[in-house]
């Protein structure tokens, strides 16, 4: 089964609004993390957040947010004021803590933002 | 900052031959890490290694080997190329213990095999 689940392949947004990109997940790990990647077009994978299973706020780092709703197993990151170098693929990811060594992360297939000026 | 360092940003190769990809970090991680990239399907793990001459299976290990004789390099090995091994390469390194901590992706390699 999909572990990870980005059902939007491409967004828009317009510049300087706010953008919600969706992933949900699945495991039956009490004790996981969940991060969020972003890839611009020139190929290097940027860590933007994490999110830990046990956290009781939601993760904030500058522009980024994390809307995490553990029963609904839904890890949505939230872009604030969009901006024209925002325009990149996303990854979410989880790492289960069960897992053996290793921190192995689980990707979901992205999604393709483009923020329009 | 750390620094994960991958051989080439491009590279071709014909069917049939052994291609090497080596992948270099810089900040003592016990953990390293080889994904292939392909559209639609995000990034898919190919083997990891938590520690020098350790290696483990991912997701898709077949018609791949690896080698990390040290901490700071993993080597990926693609025995005999095919065409389907097309793809765009991945390494990434982080330190073993701490569950927040992100895995560090150096620049990618688009390997064509033709």
């Amino acid at each position: 089964a999909q572990k990870i689940t980005q059902t939007q392949p491409g967004m828009f947004v317009q510049e300087k609004e706010a953008v919600t990109l969706d992933c949900t997940y699945d495991t039956s790990d009490p004790s996981y993390g969940l991060f969020w990647y972003k890839q611009p077009s020139s190929g290097e994978m940027i860590f933007l957040i994490y999110q830990g299973s046990y956290d009781q706020q939601n993760a904030t780092e500058g522009r980024y947010s994390l809307n995490f709703q553990k029963a609904r197993k839904s890890a949505n990151l939230v872009i604030s004021a969009s901006q024209l170098g925002d325009s990149a693929m996303y990854f979410c990811a989880m790492r289960e803590e069960g897992e053996t060594s290793g921190s192995r992360l689980t990707f979901g297939e992205g999604t393709q933002l483009t923020v329009n000026p | 900052d750390v620094k994960v360092t991958q051989s080439s940003r491009y590279l071709v190769k014909r069917t049939g031959e052994k291609v090497f990809l080596e992948c270099v970090q810089d900040m003592d991680h016990e953990n390293m890490f080889w994904y292939r990239q392909d559209p639609g399907l995000g990034l898919r793990l190919i083997y990891f290694s938590y520690d020098v001459k350790m290696k483990e299976k991912g997701d898709i290990p077949e018609g791949y080997s690896v080698s990390r004789e040290k901490k700071e390099r993993f080597s990926l090995i693609l025995e005999s190329a095919s065409t389907n091994q097309t793809s765009m390469y991945l390494c990434a390194s982080s330190f073993f213990q701490g569950s927040n901590q992100p895995q560090h992706f150096g620049d990618g390699t688009r390997l064509s095999i033709l």
